[in-house]
């Protein structure tokens, strides 16, 4: 199946810096989701992006799907912003009817 | 609108005891799913079904049953509750085509499970 790699594992901010996380994926892809999962464990979709950019506030991502990855920007961080950041995808192959398949995922910590 | 519910919140269940996890959805989507989570492993998917009386089997069906009751409804059952399916367990569903464009997906706020 498609393979999912999330880079940094983690990530340790200030408030009010900057990152980028990224996502590789294995093979084509016509869907692709960021989501946030907060520290109670509540998962919250961010962007659906199978292809270009998109912004939303202080997020933005960017998928590049000829070149097999995507990359969120978070700007300004905040502590509300701590968490794990996943990535998923689905398969552009076979007949996978909507089953993603995600990444480890990023733990992103934003101290005051 | 509460999106996707799903019930209980907490469980502590002994080896061997069965129990079921309840989902809803009010956001009218065809296709719903199961998920599990374990530390340093993601999101796992146990099962999906694509539609009112389809299921599907995901990566980690084994030890799981569901049921799509209706349009709405998605319960996963574990039959014989093993340690090994202590987890988070969230329920989730989409609107897709038969090729999955299109399919933002929202979950539910997690059932956690603990077997003993």
């Amino acid at each position: 199946g498609i393979q999912v790699e999330q880079s940094p594992p983690d990530l340790i901010l200030q408030e009010g810096a900057n990152s980028t996380l990224r996502c590789n994926f294995s093979d084509s892809v016509n869907n692709l989701q960021w989501f946030h999962q907060n520290p109670w464990g509540q998962l919250i979709n961010l962007f659906y992006i199978p292809s270009g950019t998109k912004q939303n506030g202080r997020l933005s991502a960017t998928t590049v799907a000829t070149e097999r990855y995507s990359l969120l920007y978070i700007s300004s961080s905040q502590t509300t912003d701590s968490g794990v950041y996943f990535c998923a995808v689905l398969n552009a192959g076979g007949t996978s009817y909507g089953k993603l398949t995600f990444g480890q995922g990023t733990i992103l910590t934003v101290h005051p | 609108n509460a999106g996707v519910t799903q019930t209980p919140k907490f469980q502590v269940l002994k080896t061997g005891q069965s129990m079921t996890l309840q989902c809803a959805q009010d956001m009218n989507h065809n296709s719903m799913y199961w998920y599990r989570q374990d530390p340093g492993m993601g999101l796992r998917l146990i099962y999906y079904s694509a539609s009112e009386g389809t299921t599907d089997k995901g990566e980690v069906p084994n030890g799981y049953n569901v049921s799509r009751l209706n349009k709405r409804e998605f319960s996963l059952r574990l039959e014989s509750a093993a340690p090994s399916q202590t987890s988070v367990y969230f329920c989730a569903s989409s609107e897709s085509d038969r090729r999955g464009l299109g399919n933002t997906i929202y979950f539910g706020e997690g059932s956690w499970l603990t077997v003993v």
